[in-house]
């Protein structure tokens, strides 16, 4: 078992820019989440996907962010045009059962 | 509206017991987590409460009170390696809301 992959693991881009983060979910996992983390606001929940389908994306801060699940082993979180504020690390996790959800390493993105 | 309080940062002595509490206030309720994060690092998973009550599992222990909306996280014999973000959070349907975690300090 892999874990949950995402990649990539560090990335710096300016302002404006458009920044895509991937993850890839444990084989068979149902669900899958982006989170958000950053020191003043913690682990903030952005989107989740049920059967790549999006169920919530209540956590999703504006139209610059968007998430896609076109199948089931693969997401992607873009953000377009990226900000200075989004900078964060970018955790996806997923879970079969709902008793134990796993996270991938994160994405720490830094926007200049 | 969704509250999940935990105290910002703890110390304590290696070898020693730390507790750390977690109250909640949220919309729904199938469970509560407790992970483990170090800096630079993923979440890890620890433990899982859904009835009311302790769950052991060897230093970690976890308790679980529904009708009070409180849980904690007991650590025996506290290592070094222990000092670490440990995040409380709750499950509404199927998604986690987490606390803002709690900072423990390990010292020699």
């Amino acid at each position: 078992d892999a874990g949950v992959i995402q990649s990539p693991r560090h990335e710096v881009t300016e302002m404006g820019q458009e920044v895509t983060l991937r993850c890839k979910p444990i084989s068979g996992h149902d669900y899958l989440f982006w989170y958000r983390q950053t020191m003043m606001r913690g682990l903030e929940l952005l989107i989740y996907f049920n059967n790549n389908v999006p169920i919530d994306d209540s956590g999703m801060p504006e139209d610059r962010f968007s998430a896609k699940m076109p199948n089931a082993s693969f997401s992607t979180l873009k953000i377009q045009p990226s900000e200075p504020r989004d900078s964060a690390v970018y955790f996806c996790a997923s879970t079969q059962d709902g008793a134990r959800y796993t996270f991938g390493s994160g994405t720490r993105l830094t926007v200049v | 509206g969704q509250n999940i309080d935990q105290p910002t940062e703890m110390t304590a002595t290696e070898g020693a017991i730390v507790q750390i509490n977690c109250t909640y206030q949220t919309s729904g309720f199938n469970g509560l987590f407790w992970y483990q994060q170090h800096a630079g690092e993923a979440p890890t998973f620890l433990s899982y409460n859904v009835l009311d009550g302790l769950e052991e599992k060897g230093r970690f222990s976890s308790f679980l009170s529904r009708s009070k909306g409180y849980s904690y996280l007991l650590l025996k014999e506290l290592q070094m390696k222990d000092s670490a973000s440990y995040l409380c959070a709750v499950r509404e349907d199927q998604k986690l809301v987490f606390g803002t975690g709690t900072r423990l300090l390990v010292s020699p």
